[in-house]
């Protein structure tokens, strides 16, 4: 059964540390891939996706991502994180085609120190 | 912008009570989504709908049930809410596969305790 898998469970930094959070889901097919965010209190927004094309992608806030076929990953990262970025954060896969499924990692809880 | 509401942020339900949780989103969105996040196992799908009365099971339908009468509206329902049914329920929805913009959209979650 496909799978997602955040290996990060509880993230703590300070103001300015770089950020990076894994991601692994376990399809082998062609998959459309999503970064959500949870911020305390807020609804799950999306940070960013991937379609097809350039396998760096952009989002919002600063977070970017890389999508590498050969690994089966999708890391999020950030250069220099803020206070304002503690939240939850979560991985999604769907299957691009044949499927309405969206499977979600179990999600990394992010704290950033002022 | 999308909006997905959901009837109730907070509901406290006794055990045994027929619980209903209504999701309403403006987007014309052909699927919609129910989940319950719990700590340490993220988002876990209940049921889906890719249609008006059409239906499908996701991970964890066991004690649900749910109702797509109207495109812009998906019910959940406890048939007789129990202790472990205890969670956050988030709504969902996204349109048809084929555009480019089909991420999903989620509601703000209702927090249910049955007590």
């Amino acid at each position: 059964a496909q799978s997602v898998s955040q290996h990060n469970h509880h993230v703590i930094l300070s103001e300015a540390a770089s950020l990076e959070l894994g991601c692994n889901y376990s399809y082998g097919g062609t998959v459309n891939l999503f970064w959500y965010v949870q911020y305390p209190g807020q609804h799950l927004q999306l940070l960013l996706k991937y379609f097809s094309g350039d396998p760096l992608v952009k989002g919002i806030k600063g977070f970017e991502a890389e999508f590498i076929k050969s690994k089966f990953s999708f890391n999020l990262r950030k250069p220099s994180v803020q206070w304002s970025d503690t939240a939850e954060y979560f991985c999604a896969v769907k299957r691009s085609s044949g499927t309405y499924k969206y499977i979600f990692g179990t999600g990394t809880r992010l704290k950033v120190l002022a | 912008d999308v909006k997905v509401t959901q009837s109730s942020r907070y509901l406290v339900k006794r055990t045994g009570e027929k619980v209903f949780l209504e999701c309403v989103q403006d987007m014309d969105h052909e699927n919609m989504f129910w989940y319950r996040q719990d700590p340490g196992l993220g988002l876990r799908l209940i049921y889906f709908s890719y249609d008006v009365k059409m239906k499908e099971k996701g991970d964890i339908p066991e004690g649900y049930s749910v109702s797509r009468e109207k495109k812009e509206r998906f019910s959940l329902i406890l048939e007789s809410a129990s202790t472990n049914q205890t969670s956050m329920y988030l709504c969902a929805s996204s349109p048809t596969p084929g555009t480019r913009s089909i991420e999903q959209y989620f509601g703000p979650g209702t927090r249910l305790t049955v007590t």
